[in-house]
């Protein structure tokens, strides 16, 4: 079993709409988590981390944790085809170690 | 201007000859980690070091080494022994108490 899982996608999404990302993670132990936004050839960049369960709101941007089934989402609202990028989960254990999902390919088509 | 700086950006090896990638940070951060990232596949971890003079084996460490002698440098080095080093290697670096990564520019390694 992985320790971070994500859909590899693509996801396609009509511009206007809302992305919907998921992740899943196996430690339980884990403290911490992230979403990066990663374009083609480049770094990734960082747009959400959420430490405790429930929402956490930013711009288009809303992250969601549930501890307890060890998951954790993104949402993006009204997408943009500037939003057309591969969207990596990240979380972070209880003893520091930072791994990363597959990643998840997002399309946004006009 | 504070950051993480990773170099080369591109690197040419052949086949069979060790080369080693720097990284450097000037944030102060005490973690740093080392992903190796192939075309569309996600970041998989090779090392990370949480303190100077101390770092552990991530998920493909073999064929690989590392070293923490200062704080803010963390150099990869990838050996003959690693059967497919070609590939986009990116270093990152965080404070150790659970805030985000911040990431270099990574390095295109391309062994021939």
């Amino acid at each position: 079993q992985k320790e971070v899982e994500q859909n590899s996608g693509p996801l396609s999404v009509p511009e206007g709409a809302i992305a919907s990302l998921n992740c899943t993670y196996s430690d339980r132990g884990s403290q911490s988590f992230f979403w990066y936004r990663q374009y083609s050839g480049k770094s990734p960049e960082l747009i959400m981390f959420i430490y405790s369960n429930g929402d956490k709101e930013d711009g288009r941007f809303t992250a969601q944790l549930n501890k307890a089934s060890q998951y954790v989402s993104l949402l993006i609202r009204d997408s943009q085809p500037s939003d057309s990028a591969t969207y990596l989960c990240a979380v972070r254990s209880s003893w520091g170690k930072l791994q990363f999902g597959a990643g998840t390919q997002v399309v946004v088509t006009p | 201007d504070g950051g993480i700086t990773q170099s080369p950006k591109y690197l040419f090896r052949k086949e069979g000859q060790n080369v080693t990638l720097s990284c450097e940070q000037n944030l102060n951060h005490d973690a740093m980690y080392w992903y190796r990232q192939d075309p569309g596949q996600g970041l998989r971890l090779i090392y990370y070091s949480q303190i100077v003079n101390d770092f552990q084996k991530g998920d493909i460490a073999e064929g690989y080494s590392v070293s923490r002698e200062k704080k803010e440098s963390f150099p990869l080095t990838v050996t003959s022994a690693q059967k497919n080093p070609t590939a986009f290697y990116l270093c990152a670096s965080s404070t150790p108490i659970g805030l985000e990564a911040f990431f270099g520019q990574g390095t295109r390694l391309t062994v021939v």
